[in-house]
């Protein structure tokens, strides 16, 4: 089956720790993308990819990074310096054809 | 800045009626316009995808359109059913060339009474 795949379900975290989310596609998509969703708001842009190696910073992008090593591939970290982690983070991708996105199931983040 | 708003924020609706959701965005420079539907704790669900120079799209019970010179779109639902009680999502591409992310509503719940 094609998706995209996130990992893990569900994250506990202590305060002030660097953590790690997994984010897998085996649809052949170019793009990925991050998003934040947060109670009673839209969803945010954290950070995008178009190609390997190359990425770029969205709308709320400080305290995060990511990386594209691999097409497949685009792990997000909650670095410490974010000041309010905890959320529901999605995962994204797209074909460069239309650029209709496709999600993830979600990682919900906890830090306390 | 792009903004895009829902209305209503939320709905609730006996089984078996047709409803409207509306979607409106700022600048009407997009690149296409996406509606999602969203079940509690999950991902999100692409149902329509509408490029700037379409005009509508449908989907089986779902049609959606597009006004991209007033900024609004939206998504009609036909013979409404409990199934389809969910948050339903619409975005807007950031940019002409549409790779740099969307631009989310903030939704509007859907609840479908049996």
């Amino acid at each position: 089956d094609g998706g995209i795949t996130q990992s893990p379900k569900y994250l506990f975290r202590k305060e002030g720790q660097n953590v790690t989310l997994s984010c897998e596609q085996n649809l052949n998509h170019d793009a990925m993308y991050w998003y934040r969703q947060d109670p009673g708001q839209g969803l945010r842009l954290i950070y995008y990819s178009q190609i390997v190696n190359d990425f770029q910073k969205g709308d709320i992008a400080e305290g995060y990074s990511v990386s594209r090593e691999k097409k497949e591939s685009f792990p997000l970290t909650v670095t410490s310096a974010q000041k309010n982690p905890t959320a529901f983070y999605l995962c994204a991708s797209s074909h460069t054809a239309n650029y209709e996105q496709y999600f993830g199931p979600g990682t919900r983040l906890t830090v306390t | 800045k792009q903004e895009v708003t829902q209305i209503p924020a939320a709905l609730s609706v006996p089984e078996g009626e047709n409803l409207v959701l509306n979607c409106s965005f700022t600048d009407s420079a997009i690149y296409n316009l996406q509606w999602f539907r969203q079940d509690p704790g999950k991902g999100l669900t692409s149902l329509l995808l509408i490029q700037s120079s379409q005009r509508e799209q449908t989907s089986g019970r779902l049609n959606a359109s597009l006004d991209k010179s007033s900024g609004r779109s939206t998504l009609y639902i036909a013979a409404s059913q409990p199934g389809d009680s969910a948050t339903y999502l619409c975005a807007v591409s950031l940019s002409g060339g549409g790779a740099d992310g969307l631009t989310f509503g903030k939704g509007t719940h859907l609840i479908i009474q049996p």
